[in-house]
């Protein structure tokens, strides 16, 4: 299975502290994206990596891409109470020739307190 | 428009009932997917449709079956389910099957009994 592993399972911060989540995924990859899930709904897309990127930024948001060592991380800067949710990153691969996979890790649960 | 709507959210059906699941979207995406995913797990990809053709089926049991009829809408339909697949089924879309952002329903909340 090409379902990535994340750590930490889990993570509780303080509002105005940094959080960084990170991902390992086992196969090569056309790009890797990380998505948010609050109480079990849907899954809000954050951000899009390609293959031969290594670092990008989208508000608070920072994400790395190590493709060397098959990881990425997230880092979530100056958190707030509204950040609480599961982060999950997704790697798209297997492509057909029509279409390819969207798989997501194991996912970290991110708690802000005030 | 940039919304994937699933119906219904919530569905409590019995082992020998047949259902299904419907999820529509007006973005003009191309490529559709099926997910189901179990309590503080992660999404798991049952199936995906590109250019409304079956691509990519994830060894999915026959008591799912996938249908879609036209690019803006994909169905799941149930019959003879087990209490184990009680489970948040989620739909998503994107533009093309790579290399883009996908965009997720709320999701049908299944319960079999």
């Amino acid at each position: 299975s090409q379902q990535g592993e994340e750590d930490p399972q889990a993570l509780s911060i303080q509002e105005g502290e940094n959080a960084t989540m990170n991902c390992s995924y086992k196969t090569s990859i056309n790009n890797l994206q990380w998505y948010r899930q609050n109480s079990g709904r849907g899954l809000v897309h954050l951000i899009l990596i390609r293959s031969n990127e290594r670092e990008k930024h989208s508000g608070r948001l920072r994400v790395t891409l190590d493709t060397s060592k098959k990881s990425s991380s997230l880092l979530i800067t100056a958190s707030r109470a509204a950040d609480t949710a599961s982060y999950f990153c997704a790697t798209v691969w297997g492509f057909t020739g029509t279409a390819s996979k969207l798989t997501f890790g194991t996912g970290t649960r991110l708690q802000v307190t005030l | 428009d940039t919304e994937v709507t699933q119906t219904p959210k919530h569905l409590v059906m019995g082992m020998t009932n047949k259902k299904s699941l419907k999820c529509e979207q007006h973005m003009g995406h191309r490529a559709m997917y099926w997910y189901k995913q179990k309590a503080k797990k992660p999404p798991e990809l049952m199936f995906v449709y590109s250019y409304e053709k079956l691509s990519i089926n994830e060894s999915v049991p026959s008591r799912f079956s996938p249908e879609c009829p036209n690019s803006s809408l994909l169905n799941l339909h149930l019959h003879a389910l087990q209490p184990e697949d009680s489970a948040l089924y989620l739909c998503a879309s994107s533009i093309r099957a790579l290399n883009t952002e996908a965009f997720f329903g709320q999701g049908t909340r299944l319960t079999v009994v």
